[in-house]
Order: structure tokens, then sequence, then C-alpha cells
């Protein structure tokens, strides 16, 4: 596609639910990040692939939270038994390469309510 | 703590008016970036600054980056009400990937 596809663009979901949120990057996008917003804060890292390498899962706030990369397309955000703080936007991007000197291009992202 | 900060928070002018947001940063960096953000969506890309350039322009946009001061300006000139929307800088630890982001500034244009 032209963009970066996130889906459902909104989830809501009760306390203690597993959820799956999905990113389509940009093709030909080598690298791939998610970033999670509450809200009117900024962008919190959670974590970026590249490639085949290791992804970084540094910003990954808790177990529950997980990530994963078929190849250099599709990736899926997990969140499991998810609390009232989970609630916020999930922003996935992408970008030529791994580097701050490459544009990073936003999906929509995905609003997530947690009742 | 944010490796990005911007200042003021929220800041609101009549359309025509010149909007200029600030941001600081603790590390040295490779290059600095602004985004802006419409109502909580996706951000789009504005501008990038290398750390050996002191200021771009593109368009309506001027970026002035000072590197002694750890601190960059993003000046919107004639402001429109269209460019009412969230502003962010983003910056990378010097070698780092990924890059972090401020907590922005909501910037309001009155018609």
């Amino acid at each position: 596609g032209a963009g970066v596809s996130q889906s459902p663009s909104n989830k809501v979901t009760e306390k203690g639910k597993d959820v799956e949120l999905r990113c389509d990057p940009i093709s030909g996008h080598t690298a791939l990040y998610w970033y999670r917003q509450r809200l009117g804060q900024g962008l919190e890292f959670l974590i970026y692939f590249q490639g085949n390498s290791a992804p970084d899962k540094s910003g990954l706030p808790s177990d529950r939270f997980s990530a994963e990369r078929t190849g250099e397309s599709v990736s899926t955000l997990t969140i499991q038994r998810t609390q009232q703080e989970d609630s916020a936007v999930y922003l996935c991007a992408s970008s030529f390469s791994v580097g701050s000197r490459n544009t990073i291009y936003f999906g929509e992202g995905s609003w997530l309510t947690v009742v | 703590s944010q490796q990005g900060e911007e200042d003021p928070q929220a800041l609101s002018i009549q359309e025509g008016e010149n909007a200029t947001m600030n941001c600081s940063y603790k590390t040295s960096i490779n290059n600095l970036q602004w985004y802006r953000q419409n109502s909580g969506r996706g951000l789009v890309h504005l501008i990038l600054i290398r750390s050996n350039e002191r200021e771009k322009h593109s368009g309506r946009l001027r970026v002035t980056l000072d590197t002694s001061k750890k601190s960059s300006s993003l000046l919107i000139t004639a402001s429109r009400a269209a460019d009412t929307a969230s502003y962010f800088c983003a910056t990378d630890a010097f070698g780092g990937s990924r890059l972090t982001f401020g907590e922005g500034t909501q910037l309001t244009v009155n018609p």
C-alpha cells in the first residue's frame, strides 16, 4: 500500500482480555517501529525490527507486551491480560532502514480502550 | 526523562501570526526531526536538521539548531488555521537507531 496501515483503528476490550494489533509497513521498508502514546502525552518507544536482526525490545513496559514480525512485512503487537493503564494509541511506523537519518512514516494508529 | 522536551506545552495565536516552538535535549545527537500530529492520529514528518547544520527552511517552516545549547526551534510563519496540531521534536542519541519524542507543543491557530 501507499502508507503504513494499522488495524483495528479502534478497539475496546475488557480488562484481562488479550488484544492483537496489526501493522502493515510500507513495501520495501526494512525497519518497523511500535510506539505508544497516552492521551495528551508524547510517544513512548516500545520496540523496533530491522530486517532479520534481533529486535530491540528495550521499550516494552512489561512481559505482557510482545511483538512479532514476519520477514520484512506485517507485524503484530500483542498485549496479554490488558489493564486499564494500557489504554492508549499504539502507533506503528516504518522506514527504509534503521538509523535516524531516515524519515519514519507513521500509520494512523490503533486506539485501545480497556474498560 | 524525555530526551526531547518542547516548550511551550500549548500555544494559541491568531491566523497570520508567527508561531515559535522550542525543543531541548540532553545528549549528543546525529540529527533532530520535527513532526506534526493532527488530532492524536499518525505523525507526519516535517523537517530534519543534521547536527552540523544551524538552520534549515522548508516552505513556511524554519528550523534552527544550537548544539552548544542542545536546543532547536521550529518557526511557522504566516500561520493558518490548518496549522492547528501538535508538534513534536524527535532526537536520536549519537549512533542510536530509535527516535525519542518529546511531549509536544499543542498549537492552536485561531481564524
